[in-house]
């Protein structure tokens, strides 16, 4: 049974740029949430996606949007990147929007 | 908001050593509490969680109970093997603060033999 897994692991952009990362969530999950982690920092929540919808959205700018497909994958878009979007972005899974989250190892962006 | 503190790392013990990392919380509300554990190369996973107050959450071998009257949900572990280093993360959710999960920084955990 595969777990979260996120694509791409690592990528590099230069501020200005858009990027897109993708989740495809635990196999019977119907939830997906993505968090962003600073070096050195705990996760962020940006927003959470049940039922195509975005469900709950923390403390991010427009500029962070996201998607959720019929088949429950996800993708995390951010335009106009700024050096300061340089993080790990990880999506979790679950099985309803309160239910236990597992978590993918990450997208690393790198924004120069 | 909601906002969580936990010890500053690394933490370095020796095998078999009594482990505790400090976590303390700020919530408007009755939150749910958790830990989280990243292992080297791995995701994270939850190791263990309380919903109400003076819930002991419990899982290979660690435990933390939450103290409302404190606001905090110390992790303990009696006997550390090297396998348990990582980096432990302290979380909370609900209590009327934002969405989501509030997470601590982090407390890089490393067990020498």
């Amino acid at each position: 049974d595969a777990g979260v897994t996120q694509s791409p692991t690592h990528l590099i952009k230069t501020r200005g740029q858009q990027v897109t990362l993708r989740c495809s969530p635990k196999s019977g999950h119907d939830t997906v949430s993505w968090y962003q982690q600073a070096l050195g920092q705990g996760p962020q929540f940006i927003f959470q996606y049940y039922e195509e919808e975005e469900r709950q959205r923390g403390n991010f700018p427009d500029r962070f949007s996201g998607h959720q497909f019929p088949n429950y994958s996800s993708e995390l878009n951010v335009n106009a990147l700024l050096l300061g979007d340089s993080a790990l972005y990880l999506c979790a899974s679950s099985l309803s929007p309160t239910g236990e989250l597992f978590f993918g190892e990450g997208s690393r962006l790198t924004v120069l | 908001g909601n906002s969580v503190t936990q010890m500053e790392g690394p933490v370095t013990l020796s095998e078999e050593a009594f482990l505790t990392i400090n976590c303390t919380y700020t919530a408007t509300g009755y939150p749910s509490l958790f830990w989280y554990v990243q292992y080297p190369g791995e995701g994270l996973q939850l190791l263990l969680k309380a919903t109400k107050a003076d819930d002991k959450g419990s899982n290979k071998g660690f435990e933390a109970t939450y103290r409302k009257e404190t606001t905090s949900f110390h992790l303990e572990k009696g006997s550390v093997q090297v396998s348990d280093s990582a980096v432990y993360f302290c979380a909370l959710e609900g209590g009327g603060g934002a969405d989501g999960l509030t997470f601590g920084k982090g407390t890089h955990l490393i067990i020498q033999p």
